[in-house]
């Protein structure tokens, strides 16, 4: 059964420093998400993006955050200037045209910054 | 902001009894949704009812909605042990025909007890 990928599976970085994490959407899904858990709190959506532009994006994605598709497989969220409380887990959705009301969740990738 | 907010937080129950969840919303959705997480895990998709449909099984699971008391609720029967996870409902609003946004409860923690 296809399913969504995302890399690294866990990531530590320092104060300041840019990541990237990395997500592989089902292959013929056509909207993309990111979401984040901050341990023990709520899954907060972050953005969505479709046909290669922003559809929406919370509060929380500030001028920090960026997304990107730079070919046909994958979906990043760049972090330009980590700060500690970016610390959370990050979860790559996608969905479908057929279905695109379902969408399907990575794994995640555990984000600790120092 | 709508919510999902969902209760008990926490539920234990023998295996084998049913365990029924509740989750509260606020604003005008176009679905809600149901998922699981394990433990430091991602999100499985479970079942997902529509706004002008009250009631929809899956297996084990029986979701109904009642969107004039902005209300739905999770019933697992025959519980398993498998069952242990952390259950979140998740409304969904946006266009249509387009990205949606998903906004979740706190979540139930449910135990099923051997």
């Amino acid at each position: 059964e296809p399913e969504v990928t995302q890399t690294p599976s866990h990531q530590v970085t320092q104060m300041g420093q840019e990541v990237i994490l990395r997500c592989v959407p089902i292959s013929n899904h056509l909207y993309f998400y990111w979401y984040r858990q901050i341990l023990g709190q709520k899954v907060e959506f972050l953005v969505s993006f479709y046909n290669n532009e922003i559809s929406e994006k919370s509060e929380i994605f500030d001028d920090q955050f960026s997304v990107e598709r730079p070919d046909g497989s994958n979906f990043t969220l760049k972090i330009r200037s980590t700060k500690l409380e970016d610390s959370a887990m990050y979860f790559c959705a996608s969905s479908g045209t057929s279905d695109q009301e379902t969408q399907y969740f990575g794994p995640g990738t555990r984000l600790l910054v120092l | 902001s709508q919510q999902g907010e969902e209760d008990p937080q926490a539920l234990s129950i023998q295996e084998g009894e049913n365990a029924t969840m509740n989750c509260s919303y606020k604003t005008s959705i176009n679905n809600l949704q149901w998922y699981r997480q394990n433990s430091g895990r991602g999100l499985v998709h479970l079942i997902l009812i529509r706004s002008n449909e009250r009631e929809k099984h899956s297996g084990r699971l029986r979701v109904t909605l009642d969107t004039s008391k902005k209300s739905s609720s999770l019933l697992i029967t025959a519980s398993r042990a498998a069952d242990t996870a952390s259950y979140f409902c998740a409304t969904a609003s946006g266009s249509i025909q387009g990205a949606q946004k998903l906004v979740f409860g706190q979540g139930t923690r449910l135990t099923i007890n051997p």
